[in-house]
């Protein structure tokens, strides 16, 4: 079945870094993504991997692409307080078109 | 810039009213979805369109129906609105499978 599993709080201190981790279950996925929602918008889309990658590094952000345990994880290096949101994982799985999110990980950045 | 308009941010309508959500998108995508958010529970895919007048449900449809009689337009109906269908709607479309979706701003569903 399709399921997309995080944790729903992480809390940090500004400059340090910060890791938001997700399972997934349909490991025939040909992308991954990130997506961030700032409060009272809608979702943006804030990087993604493609499937037959370990790792993509965008500035701040690295992603971590496990596919064995089916395990994604977003780094943000030195972590400021506008990167306070909700950040969601999200797959297609089979390439059915289905866009299916996990929970959400609401990131609190503390001054 | 891709737009997804959502007719409405906020909405309070009674239970057993027929409701409904608008969404437009301005580049000519293929694909189109309905999400509810709620805390705890993230995005819930209602229905998605991958063409006019072709639908797929999601995960939660019921309760729910839709409409795509025009490629930029994808409506989201709900029968008869009960207080379980309090939530956050949000829209979303994109070229097709694989590239990224691009969201409206939501609309704040309350039934009483």
């Amino acid at each position: 079945g399709e399921d997309v599993e995080q944790s729903l709080f992480l809390s940090v201190r500004e400059g340090d870094s910060s890791v938001i981790n997700c399972t997934y279950t349909d490991s025939s996925s040909t992308y991954l993504y990130w997506y961030k929602q700032e409060p009272g918008a809608g979702l943006q889309l804030l990087t993604y991997i493609f499937s037959n990658m370990d790792m993509k590094q965008d500035q701040r952000l690295t992603v971590l692409l496990n596919k064995k345990d089916k395990h994604l994880s977003l780094r943000i290096a030195d972590t400021q307080t506008g990167d306070s949101a909700i950040y969601f994982c999200a797959e297609i799985p089979g390439n059915t078109g289905k866009l299916i999110f996990g929970q959400g990980t609401t990131l609190q950045v503390k001054p | 810039d891709v737009k997804v308009t959502q007719s409405s941010r906020y909405l309070v309508k009674r239970t057993g009213e027929k409701v409904f959500l608008e969404c437009v998108q301005d580049m000519d995508h293929e694909n189109m979805f309905w999400y509810r958010q709620d805390p705890g529970l993230g995005l819930r895919l209602i229905y998605f369109s991958y063409d006019v007048k072709m639908k797929e449900k999601g995960d939660i449809p019921e309760g729910y129906s839709v409409s795509r009689e025009k490629k930029e337009r994808f409506s989201l109906i709900l029968e008869s609105a009960s207080t379980n269908q309090t939530s956050m709607y949000l829209c979303a479309s994109s070229w097709t499978v694989n590239t990224e979706a691009f969201f409206g701003q939501g609309t704040r569903l309350t039934v009483v």
